[in-house]
């Protein structure tokens, strides 16, 4: 069973540039997840999908950041204008639905760097 | 609101010697925690969980953690670590809920070193 992908694997932009992150969940996984880790600093959270509906993007920066999750399949991450504080880690994870506790399986993430 | 905290960013150990990485969280209601492993170019990794029961967990690769509830801390250790545990070590807690999904939130992880 394939895991989590996730495209590009290292992208670097310049500030004011608009850069899109792609998921691929494993199939049948309900949950979403897109996780950031910024400068060495903690992973946080940004933002879930329950198929293709948003449950909680508390944790999106600013409204420079848009998620989609067409069809319940996978997911993009848009950010536009990108900023230098954008630069980071950005990790995508994936879980089945249903009730009671489900593991989340990252993927191996997606570095930006905005010059 | 929940935190976790990891004092230690960087532990340096030699090989077959024992290891523990310090985990405490804050959290005004139930938890689940968990440890995750990230080895080099690769994606988070679940190591273990405690979700309830026995405070004692054991994960993969020989690593185990305990559950704290008093001290609000869930250690891990390994009692002898190989050149092959080389990674980053991450903390994390949810909030106990029934929806199958949690918001997980991390410490700012550990990176272990062991040295032949």
């Amino acid at each position: 069973e394939a895991g989590v992908t996730q495209f590009p694997s290292h992208s670097v932009i310049e500030k004011g540039q608009t850069v899109t992150l792609r998921c691929d969940p494993i199939s049948g996984h309900d949950n979403l997840y897109w996780y950031r880790r910024v400068m060495g600093k903690e992973i946080k959270f940004l933002l879930h999908f329950v198929k293709e509906s948003k449950q909680d993007e508390s944790g999106m920066p600013n409204n420079r950041f848009l998620a989609e999750r067409t069809g319940g399949t996978y997911s993009t991450l848009k950010v536009q204008p990108a900023e230098l504080e954008d630069s980071g880690v950005y990790f995508c994870a994936s879980s089945q639905g249903g009730t009671g506790y489900r593991e989340q399986y990252f993927g191996p993430g997606t570095r930006l760097t905005v010059t | 609101a929940q935190s976790v905290t990891q004092l230690d960013s960087q532990v340096p150990v030699f090989e077959e010697a024992p290891v523990e990485l310090r985990c405490n969280y804050s959290s005004s209601v139930s938890v689940y925690l968990f440890w995750y492993v990230q080895y080099p170019n690769q994606g988070l990794q679940l190591l273990l969980k405690y979700l309830s029961g026995s405070t004692l967990v054991k994960g993969i690769n020989g690593f185990e953690a305990e559950f704290n509830k008093s001290q609000t801390s869930f250690h891990l250790r390994k009692p002898s670590v190989h050149i092959s545990d080389t990674a980053e070590y991450f903390c994390a807690v949810s909030d106990w809920v029934n929806t199958g999904f949690q918001k997980l939130v991390f410490g700012t992880g550990t990176r272990l070193l062991v040295s032949p």
